[in-house]
């Protein structure tokens, strides 16, 4: 299986400063058709993941330009250039590229 | 608007069976590869089982392999989880979702005596 690594575990961020997130794989996730697929998912307190970013760089419908993915092969990152304290949750890297889908641990954000 | 409107969880015995289904609507259901997601009290996301937009391909994790079951009704526009043989481990939070981009917002599995 491959293994998905999030760092940081938690982040605490000043409202209107930037935040990162990293998500190592164990493997490459290029596909043989050439896509990756990498997604970002945050899940508020309460409610069900949310999707943000897919194929490693794409924003899904309605998610702010603040939210920006970026990486290739096996290191991806989640940047946030500015944020907002409806922000907080758990963020969730996750690949597609091969069976079984497999996600990150999680990198719990919140607001100081 | 999108909808998935997950139900049929339950408290249920180890050992006992139990359906999920995920209704939903506002989209074409019938094109889009569904999954099933889980997520045990204050853990993490686990994927479960997809299957494709026909019905004729699934594949699953193989913590449930040979026990769960998904299964999907196009005419119905409803995506199911036949889970057999529960075990305490299964209990979750079991979401769809559409293609991995639209989610459920789930129900409730609790397998206990």
């Amino acid at each position: 299986d491959v293994v998905m690594t999030q760092t940081p575990l938690s982040l605490s961020v000043t409202p209107g400063q930037p935040a990162s997130i990293s998500c190592k794989s164990s493997q490459s996730l290029v596909h043989s058709d050439g896509k990756t697929y990498l997604y970002w998912y945050v899940q508020k307190p309460g409610q069900s993941p949310q999707l943000l970013i897919y194929e490693v760089s794409n924003r899904f419908f309605g998610v702010p330009d603040r939210f920006r993915g970026s990486g290739a092969a096996t290191d991806f990152t989640l940047k946030v250039s500015r944020v907002e304290a409806e922000d907080i949750g758990v963020y969730y890297c996750m690949q597609s590229t091969q069976l079984p889908v497999t996600f990150g641990g999680g990198t719990k954000v919140e607001i100081k | 608007e999108v909808q998935l409107v997950e139900s049929g969880g339950a408290l249920v015995q180890p050992g006992g069976s139990l359906r999920l289904s995920c209704a939903t609507s506002g989209f074409t259901f019938s094109t889009y590869w569904m999954h099933w997601v889980r997520q045990a009290p204050g853990k993490g996301l686990v994927w479960v089982s997809r299957i494709n937009p026909d019905g004729s391909t699934t594949s699953d994790a193989d913590s449930v392999k040979g026990r769960f079951t998904i299964s999907r009704d196009n005419a119905k526009n409803t995506l199911y989880l036949q889970m057999n043989s529960l075990r305490a481990e299964d209990t979750a939070v079991y979401y769809c979702s559409s293609g991995l981009l639209l989610w459920g917002q789930g129900t409730l599995v609790t397998v206990s005596s």
